[in-house]
């Protein structure tokens, strides 16, 4: 198994500004990832992030919206850059591991964006 | 990828067993099915996945019948901490880990 930290847990933002997150794995991964989730939706897959090359966006998602960082394989960050209200989210990052099965995936608790 | 379809919302009652339904009518050959559950303010947690008729947990069980356009979630006996939003997945081993949520079950486990 995995265990994903994700700061911060929560954050009030004032629109026009940036925020990191931050995911910090407790082992090695090839891939992590980034999800999305709008008050009383689902999950959306903003992009996946591998060490030591950029990373690949979902169609809807840009690098200079979600700027994200992989700087070592237990380690990610995401920013959600030029805030404005629709940005208010959950933002959970994930990693695919040695669970139950080779494709069951751990996620962070998540962070609580809230930008006003 | 194949395209999920779930029930919105579903009630039961401490006791109970309940049964999820998912529909996967274009599921492809080497796709399998998981399902999470999510509890509010936690990101999703791997419950069960297979790939044909059934597998069993301690947690659920997963029946998939033999043309695999469907799957049910079977969860013996809930309690009120069940309560949550249950998501059936499709995908295949080559999709790289990556995740496709559908709109997800929830599901409200009453007294």
């Amino acid at each position: 198994s995995a265990v994903i930290s994700q700061k911060p847990s929560r954050d009030i933002c004032q629109r026009g500004t940036s925020l990191t997150i931050q995911c910090q794995v407790d082992s090695q991964v090839t891939m992590m990832f980034w999800y999305r989730q709008q008050p009383g939706q689902s999950l959306t897959l903003i992009a996946t992030a591998n060490q030591g090359s950029e990373a690949t966006y979902e169609s809807g998602f840009v690098i200079d919206k979600f700027p994200i960082s992989r700087p070592n394989l237990t380690f990610s960050t995401l920013t959600v850059s030029n805030m404005s209200p629709e940005d208010s989210s959950i933002y959970l990052c994930s990693v695919e591991g040695a669970g139950q099965t080779n494709t069951e995936a751990f996620f962070g608790q998540g962070t609580r964006l809230t930008v006003v | 990828l194949a395209k999920t379809t779930q029930p919105i919302s579903m009630d039961s009652y401490e006791g109970q067993e309940v049964n999820i339904t998912c529909s996967h009518n274009n599921i492809a050959t080497n796709d399998y099915i998981t399902w999470y559950q999510q509890f509010p303010s936690q990101g999703p947690r791997f419950i069960i996945q297979g790939y044909k008729t059934k597998v069993t947990n301690e947690v659920a069980s997963l029946f998939i019948p033999a043309d695999r356009k469907s799957s049910t979630l079977s969860l013996p006996r809930v309690s009120l901490s069940d309560t949550a939003v249950y998501y059936c997945l499709v995908g295949s081993y080559n999709q790289g880990g990556k995740l496709i949520f559908g709109q997800g079950t929830e599901l409200s486990v009453k007294p």
